[in-house]
């Protein structure tokens, strides 16, 4: 079952924006990532927050991750048309590349509307 | 550069087939797993694999199995397909260091 659940299930933004997705999940985790789908394309990886950390950036993206509340937030900042696909947030229960640890929500579709 | 590959890309069969779907990764990554992706489910864990000779269930592991020979390839096979088989298989291979998974483009798989 989904550890994860992304919130909006769908949004749809004027470009230049910001965008702001939500993850929660319930059990305590090792590190929670962000991955973006373009249409009929496989996920690709765009962040990792560790639980011991409270805010990453990268490029426009910005994570932060509140344990105490289980939740994590991915922002995009000026948003642009080739954002538009769907984000998924994943949780690791385990260090490293365990596998049984990473369990993926059911996503957040963006739109940018041009 | 590195990548994972997928193969075939589109597969239409018939229900009771055995099907093969190929995943191939020039990561030189121990970790790979299977995944299914469907409207509603997200994705969800099949099979991974922890390394050569190394398989174990995942969520949605029943009607599938794996083998792992190499460290490059991880067969998925479906014994005897089934129209709630029908999805987008998604193979994926994990980073030593963080867990970071790479993803392949995955395979459409339609059982009639």
């Amino acid at each position: 079952s989904q550890q994860g659940e992304e919130d909006p299930q769908a949004l749809s933004i004027q470009e230049g924006e910001n965008a702001t997705m939500n993850c929660s999940y319930k059990t305590s985790i090792n590190n929670l990532q962000w991955y973006r789908q373009n249409s009929g394309r496989g996920l690709v990886h765009l962040i990792l927050i560790r639980s011991n950390e409270r805010e990453k950036h990268s490029g426009r993206l910005r994570v932060t991750l509140d344990t105490s509340k289980k939740s994590s937030s991915l922002l995009i900042t000026a948003s642009r048309a080739a954002d538009t696909a769907s984000y998924f947030c994943a949780t690791g229960a385990n260090s490293g590349g365990g596998a049984d640890g990473l369990t993926f929500g059911k996503g957040t579709h963006l739109i940018i509307q041009p | 550069d590195a990548e994972i590959t997928q193969s075939p890309r589109h597969k239409i069969t018939e229900t009771g087939r055995q099907v093969t779907l190929a995943c191939h990764q020039t990561w030189n990554h121990n970790n790979m797993f299977w995944y299914r992706q469907d409207l509603g489910h997200g994705l969800r864990l099949i099979h991974y694999s922890y390394g050569v000779q190394d398989t174990n269930k995942g969520e949605v592991s029943d009607g599938y199995s794996v083998s792992r020979s190499n460290t490059e390839d991880l067969p998925l096979t479906l014994e005897s397909a089934a129209s709630s088989q029908t999805s987008v298989y998604f193979c994926a291979s994990s980073d030593p260091t963080s867990g970071a998974l790479s993803f392949g483009p995955g395979t459409r798989l339609t059982v009639l």
